[in-house]
C-alpha cells in the first residue's frame, strides 16, 4: 500500500541532545514537509522541499534542520537549539503542483525526558 | 488576525445527528479548501477537496465553500461513534503552501 512512514512513534529526548525523526514516502510525490502541532494552535509548517536536495524554511524552522537526499526520504533533525521540542510532528507530502492536496503520516510524539 | 479561524469546540452529538463543522478565512485569495479527520495520536486523513466555490458531496459527507463569505462547512450525516474525531480544515493558494484551522473536536455520543 503506498503511504507516508513515520518513525519512531514516539522518542525522547535528553537535554542538549540531537534527534532525528524519519519520514519515508512510497507515493512517488516531489514535495514533502514538516509541520509541528501542538494543541490550540494547529499545524505550524517546519520546513518544506519541493524537489530533491532542496528544502526552504518554513514558519518555525529555528532549532531544526532537514536534508533532502532521496525523493523518498525528508529526515527532520530536533536540535538542541529548539528550547521547548515537545509537540506532535507530522510529515506530508503531495504532488507538489496545483490542485493536490497534501497527504500526512501517523506522526511522531518527542518529549523531553 | 489569523488566516483560518476554526472554533475548537468540544462538540458532542447524539448519534444519528447531522453535524456542521465551521471554518472562516481571510484571504480571499485561497482557492482549494479541504477537511481532514485526525483521530486521536494519528495523523489527520483527507475527507474532502474542493477547488472554489459550490458543494461537494461523498457519502455521509457535504464540503460546502462560499467564498463571498470567506466561510466553509463540513456537514456530516446520520453521525456515527465513529465519527468521533478531531476535524480540521485547511486551504490554499497554489498547492504548495497551506493554511490549517485549529481543529474542531467532536464526539458522537450512541
Amino acid at each position: 500500500d503506498g503511504g507516508i512512514t513515520q518513525s519512531p512513534k514516539y522518542l525522547f529526548r535528553k537535554e542538549g541532545q540531537n534527534v532525528t525523526l524519519s519520514c519515508e514516502q512510497n507515493l512517488n510525490h516531489d514535495a514533502m514537509y514538516w509541520y509541528r502541532q501542538d494543541p490550540g494552535q494547529g499545524l505550524r509548517l517546519i520546513y518544506y522541499s519541493q524537489i530533491v536536495n532542496d528544502f526552504q524554511k518554513g514558519d518555525i524552522a529555528e532549532g531544526y534542520s532537514v536534508s533532502r537526499e532521496k525523493k523518498e526520504s525528508f529526515p527532520l533533525t530536533v536540535t538542541s537549539a529548539q528550547k521547548n521540542p515537545t509537540a506532535f510532528y507530522l510529515c506530508a507530502s503531495n504532488l507538489g503542483r496545483l490542485n493536490q492536496p497534501q497527504h500526512f503520516g501517523d506522526g511522531t510524539r518527542l518529549s523531553i525526558l | 488576525q489569523k488566516e483560518v479561524e476554526q472554533d475548537p469546540g468540544p462538540l458532542s452529538v447524539p448519534e444519528g445527528a447531522i453535524v456542521s463543522l465551521n471554518c472562516t478565512y481571510s484571504n480571499s485569495a485561497f482557492q482549494y479548501f479541504m477537511w481532514y479527520r485526525q483521530y486521536s495520536r494519528k495523523g489527520p486523513e483527507l475527507l474532502m477537496y474542493t477547488y472554489s466555490s459550490g458543494n461537494k458531496e461523498d457519502g455521509r459527507f457535504t464540503a460546502q465553500v462560499d467564498k463571498s463569505s470567506k466561510y466553509i462547512s463540513l456537514f456530516i450525516r446520520d453521525s456515527q461513534p465513529s465519527d468521533s474525531a478531531t476535524y480540521l480544515c485547511a486551504m490554499s493558494l497554489t498547492g504548495n503552501q497551506f493554511y490549517f484551522g485549529t481543529g474542531t473536536s467532536l464526539t458522537v455520543i450512541p
